[in-house]
């Protein structure tokens, strides 16, 4: 069974900090993506990671890939209120995405 | 990016009434999921399709039921709503063909059931 991990599962960070969400999974995958959803809604993609290696960015977001590992990680750089959210990475089980518990962060000032 | 309608967004019921969420996707996109979601919780696969008269149950066991009968619609079915029942139920679409392919899941924007 794909099992697929998220630490913190909380985090509450201050305006203009630096700080890492991890996501571990269990079986082999070179597919990783991770979805941000706000308070009430639907998830939104945002950076979808296709191999080993794979480092993409998007504004203060920065997701990275590291198959060997099964570890994928959503940096943040200098952070604002406006990425308050819940992030959750999902893999993929082969027929469908095994999503992680979340990460629900809040920037304050 | 795909477009996925979801309706009602919100509906309060009472016990044992039957309800069916819309869900529907002008991407042509093969492959359609429904997701159970808790406020604030992980989100549970409970039906997937791969396409036309294509169903299939997903890890979290569900009592509703789907049908895959087009392409572009992908309803859910409650026969007997109960208060157990009260959650999220995401939609979504990806493409199923290989190549291009990414995986990538597109949702909908939910609908909230609450059963009284």
């Amino acid at each position: 069974e794909l099992k697929v991990e998220q630490n913190p599962l909380f985090l509450s960070m201050q305006e203009g900090k630096n700080y890492t969400i991890y996501c571990n999974y269990s079986t082999t995958s070179d597919r990783l993506y991770w979805y941000r959803q706000d308070p009430g809604k639907s998830l939104e993609s945002l950076f979808v990671l296709l191999s080993n290696g794979a480092v993409k960015q998007e504004g203060r977001l920065m997701a990275s890939l590291d198959t060997k590992a099964r570890l994928s990680t959503l940096h943040i750089t200098a952070a604002v209120h406006d990425l308050s959210a819940t992030y959750f990475c999902a893999v993929n089980s082969g027929y469908a995405l095994n999503f992680g518990k979340g990460t629900s962060l809040l920037v304050t000032p | 990016e795909a477009d996925i309608y979801q309706t009602p967004r919100y509906l309060v019921i009472g016990t044992g009434k039957k309800i069916t969420l819309e869900c529907s996707q002008t991407m042509g996109h093969d492959k359609m999921y429904w997701y159970q979601q808790d406020p604030g919780m992980e989100l549970h696969l409970i039906h997937y399709s791969y396409g036309v008269n294509s169903t299939e149950k997903g890890d979290l066991s569900s009592e509703s039921t789907v049908s895959r009968i087009r392409t572009e619609h992908f309803p859910l079915t409650l026969e007997s709503a109960r208060p157990s029942h009260t959650s999220q139920y995401l939609c979504a679409s990806s493409e199923y063909k290989t190549g291009t392919n990414t995986g990538e899941l597109f949702f909908g924007e939910g609908s909230r059931l609450t059963v009284l």
